[in-house]
């Protein structure tokens, strides 16, 4: 079974720090992502990376960045925390199907709260 | 055009009877059309999915309606149970891109 863990799943933090979230998928998968999921709006894609070392911004990318120095590995990183982004963070993991779509396999996600 | 518009964003549906969720997209480019089911506590997993050239795919009791020509497609649960209570994403997306458009969700509970 695919496994994609998260490294807390619950996390308080102050506004103005610097919040690291973790996500570590087992697959050997080659994309990763980052969401937010909030109520009635679904799940916003911040970042993703189809490579190590590689990312792309997706539809709310602004406060975040991304570090994806091994595979396996991919953190969202805020730089200074503010009280709108807390959230509901969630990791992704997928491998590219030949000739299909590829199927996004997720962690159980992190509630980060800002205060 | 890039968007997927989902509802209702919330439903209660009797235990035994059917839940009907509906997605509408404008992008007649999508060509995957997946279904994701988030219990609480856990992130959103794979429920079924399927591509604009069928127009329905059956797995147990979930079955998928697509309709092309109204840019539609919905989700059926058939003798809905209080273990299907759960949250529902519906999803697009584009050929090989394997990023994709997400609707906003709908909670669904089960009434025993």
């Amino acid at each position: 079974d695919v496994k994609v863990t998260q490294s807390s799943r619950y996390l308080v933090k102050r506004t103005g720090e610097k919040v690291f979230l973790e996500c570590v998928q087992d697959m050997d998968h080659e994309n990763m992502f980052w969401y937010r999921q909030d109520p009635g709006l679904g799940l916003r894609l911040i970042y993703f990376s189809y490579d190590v070392k590689m990312k792309e911004k997706g539809d709310i990318p602004e406060g975040y960045s991304v570090s994806r120095e091994k595979k396996e590995r991919f953190s969202l990183i805020l730089e200074s925390a503010s009280t709108n982004q807390t959230s509901m963070y969630l990791c992704a993991s997928s491998f590219p199907q030949a000739g299909g779509p590829d199927t996004q396999y997720f962690g159980p996600g992190t509630r980060l709260t800002v205060l | 055009q890039q968007q997927v518009k989902q509802s209702p964003q919330s439903l209660i549906v009797q235990k035994g009877g059917i839940s009907i969720i509906n997605c509408a997209y404008e992008n007649t480019a999508f060509d995957y059309f997946p279904w994701y089911q988030q219990f609480p506590g856990k992130g959103p997993a794979l429920l079924i999915a399927i591509r604009p050239d069928v127009s329905e795919k059956k797995e147990g009791r979930f079955t998928i309606s697509f309709n092309k020509s109204a840019k539609q497609f919905s989700l059926h649960i058939m003798d809905s149970q209080p273990g299907d209570s759960a949250t529902y994403f519906c999803a697009a997306s584009l050929g090989s891109n394997y990023q994709l458009i997400w609707g906003a969700g709908t909670k669904l509970i089960i009434k025993p």
